[in-house]
């Protein structure tokens, strides 16, 4: 059964950083593309970043990018989400997601979330 | 605002048919990319419903399916039930972008 399981989610004030992590189970992590879903407060889906199974190709949203940086460890199943500068706007349920097929972005496995608040 | 657009809501009773648009651009739809579409219940993390455009994941029953047309794309559910009552999302590619995209979301509300 796959699982993807998020933490690293709390309260923090804008300007500083946190670190996102989503541990991965029940699949051949380094066979995926991983992404990185928010949704904020009563609001849509928003795709933050995504990286393929060797981290060749590293693509941001405009909203983060620069700010942001995604990475995998796949000797630990492990996804990653370094967030810096952090601002209100970035308070949102960040979901760890797995890609269905290489290449055609569709998310087939999704784990429950990490809450992230940015507020003083 | 969402690079796709879709309708705030939907309604329909049960047994009927609806359909959800989402309207790209020649940088996304138009171009070829494919389009997906996500079905999230309250509280809940995204289902995918359909992949590849017209493509149901195991699982997902014939009742829904996808379509597309130049520039948009559409997700159509028959026979509606009240277990379809949810938020539903369409996601592509944008190469203008470089990266995903999802549409705004549609709020169905079963009658």
């Amino acid at each position: 059964e796959v699982q993807l399981v998020e933490s690293g989610g709390v309260l923090v004030q804008p300007g500083r950083s946190l670190r996102l992590s989503c541990a991965a189970s029940g699949f051949t992590f380094d066979d995926y593309a991983m992404h990185w879903v928010r949704q904020a407060p009563g609001k849509g889906l928003e795709w933050v970043s995504g990286i393929s199974w060797n981290s060749g190709t590293i693509p941001y949203a405009d909203s983060v990018k620069g700010r942001f940086t995604i990475s995998r460890d796949n000797a630990k199943n492990s996804l990653y989400l370094q967030m810096n500068s952090l601002r209100a706007e970035d308070t949102a349920l960040y979901f760890c997601a797995k890609e269905a097929l290489a290449g055609n972005w569709a998310i087939d496995y999704w784990g429950q979330g990490t809450l992230v608040t940015v507020s003083s | 605002q969402s690079v796709l657009t879709q309708p705030p809501s939907v309604s329909g009773a049960p047994g009927q048919r609806v359909t959800i648009s989402c309207t790209g651009s020649s940088s996304s739809i138009g171009t070829g990319y494919d389009v997906h579409w996500y079905q999230q219940l309250p509280g809940r993390a995204p289902k995918l419903l359909i992949y590849g455009t017209t493509n149901r994941p195991s699982g997902v029953p014939d009742r829904f399916s996808g379509s597309r047309s130049g520039t948009s794309a559409s997700l159509a559910i028959t026979g509606l039930q009240a277990e379809d009552e949810a938020d539903y999302y369409c996601q592509s590619y944008d190469s203008s972008l470089s990266g995903v995209v999802f549409g705004g979301g549609t709020k169905l509300t079963v009658l």
